[in-house]
């Protein structure tokens, strides 16, 4: 079975700055998707970013971006120019590349994000 | 409607009774998703659906259940609730034949049970 681990259950930023929360997973499929969703207090599962093993070329959404490190299973989301708004919970996910079927999805414990002035 | 729909939004229950958590979707997705969120645990999920006619259990299904009669709705089903069923659970749903298959992720509700 497939893990997710996210090692850091706090972490905080100033307003403006860069941060980069961790995410590790353990799996023996070479084709797979990670995702980070945000979670703000209104509870609301958003997604932020998507990565399918396959690609090499790391995925960017705006001010948003991830390291993406298959050998490693490594894969850590960038928020460049923190902003109040992206105080959240974030959760990294994992779910197997095979189509056809639900694509069900394990996560992490997730890391709760606290953006300072 | 935008998307998927949840009811009731909180509830407090008494252990012992059942209860019966209601998910609907709007997008005509085939596959639909029930997981819980705790602190400390992440989300972990209950069960899920391919598509009408058909479902199946995730990591946690034990004292759960679920039915999928028709491609909107998906309730999911506590028997005889227990006080470790304590939780904010989530619907979702995704397509399965997309690259992504994003799941899209209903309000939630939040079940207390005493």
């Amino acid at each position: 079975a497939q893990t997710v681990t996210q090692s850091q259950p706090e972490m905080s930023v100033q307003e403006a700055e860069t941060v980069t929360l961790s995410c590790t997973y353990d799996t023996s499929e070479s084709d797979y998707y990670l995702f980070w969703y945000k979670q703000p207090p209104s509870r609301q599962m958003i997604l932020v970013i998507r990565q399918e093993a396959y690609k090499q070329q790391n995925a960017t959404e705006n001010r948003f971006s991830v390291n993406f490190q298959k050998a490693a299973k490594s894969f850590s989301l960038k928020i460049s120019d923190s902003q109040l708004g992206d105080a959240a919970m974030y959760f990294c996910a994992y779910r197997s590349g095979y189509t056809g079927t639900a694509s069900k999805l394990t996560f992490g414990t997730g890391t709760r994000l606290q953006v300072t002035l | 409607i935008a998307g998927i729909t949840q009811a009731p939004t909180s509830q407090i229950l008494a252990a012992g009774r059942r209860m019966t958590l209601r998910c609907t979707q709007d997008m005509r997705h085939n596959a639909m998703y029930w997981y819980r969120q705790d602190l400390g645990l992440g989300l972990r999920l209950i069960h899920y659906s391919n598509t009408a006619g058909t479902t199946g259990k995730g990591e946690v299904p034990d004292g759960y259940s679920v039915s999928r009669a028709n491609t909107d709705d998906f309730p999911l089903t506590l028997a005889s609730a227990v006080p470790s069923q304590t939780s904010v659970y989530f619907c979702a749903s995704s397509e399965v034949l997309t690259t992504y298959n994003e799941q899209f992720f209903g309000p939630g509700t939040r079940l207390t049970v005493l």
